[in-house]
């Protein structure tokens, strides 16, 4: 597509439900990028891709936090049991080049705002 | 430690008037530094990517400077206007692992006046 695009764009869950947020990054771009980010604050790296592989996962606050980009283009971030602090605007990125190619532009999706009550 | 650190945290200034934003960095090993603009509930966009061998580059009314010895950077903005008002975010590569990180600030606010 013509830019990455994200959904949903806003999604408001209950404490304790599963959201799964979507990213299609731009065509051909090989690698993705997830972020988070709390409101006048900066991005915080939250995991990234390399086609299909999930090269860096640090980022993950815990384990109910998983990404997965299986075919090397759409991913999905997925949180589990959701709690009121996993609230933030989720963006994710992507770029032409592969991270161990060298650190290419950045295109960054709209975002997915979640509102955890 | 990697960081990044932008000063001020926010600036309210004249539609018109010049002014410089501030990015210090302790990352190593060094790739790029870039400048990203972030207009309120949009993403960011890419203003500038310099490497170490460039000490200025300008896209438009903005200016970007780089000084590699002391690990600092500003991006100067020129004749400000409204449109100007958003977060000014840097961003520095670093070389970990085998592969490029991207070590974020916390950006600062400009708020441009009429």
């Amino acid at each position: 597509g013509a830019g990455v695009s994200q959904s949903p764009r806003y999604k408001v869950t209950k404490r304790g439900q599963d959201v799964a947020l979507r990213c299609d990054p731009i065509s051909g771009h090989v690698s993705l990028y997830w972020y988070r980010q709390a409101l006048g604050q900066g991005p915080e790296f939250l995991t990234y891709f390399n086609y299909e592989a999930q090269q860096d996962k640090s980022g993950l606050p815990n384990d109910r936090f998983s990404a997965e980009r299986p075919e090397g283009s759409i991913s999905t971030l997925t949180i589990q049991r959701t709690e009121q602090r996993d609230s933030a605007m989720y963006r994710c990125a992507s770029s032409f080049l592969a991270s161990e190619v060298g650190a290419g532009e950045l295109f960054f999706g709209e975002g997915s705002r979640l509102t955890v009550l | 430690k990697n960081q990044v650190e932008q000063s001020p945290q926010s600036l309210i200034i004249l539609e018109g008037k010049n002014c410089t934003l501030q990015c210090n960095y302790t990352v190593s090993p060094f790739s790029n530094l870039r400048w990203y603009k972030q207009d309120t509930g949009r993403g960011p966009v890419s203003l500038t990517i310099m490497t170490f061998s460039e000490n200025t580059k300008s896209n438009g009314r903005y200016t970007a400077t780089l000084d590699a010895d002391t690990k600092q950077s500003s991006l100067h903005i020129t004749a400000s206007q409204l449109s100007d008002s958003a977060s000014y975010i840097c961003v520095v590569t670093v070389l970990m692992d085998s592969n490029y990180q991207l070590i974020w600030g916390a950006g600062t606010k400009l708020i441009i006046k009429p």
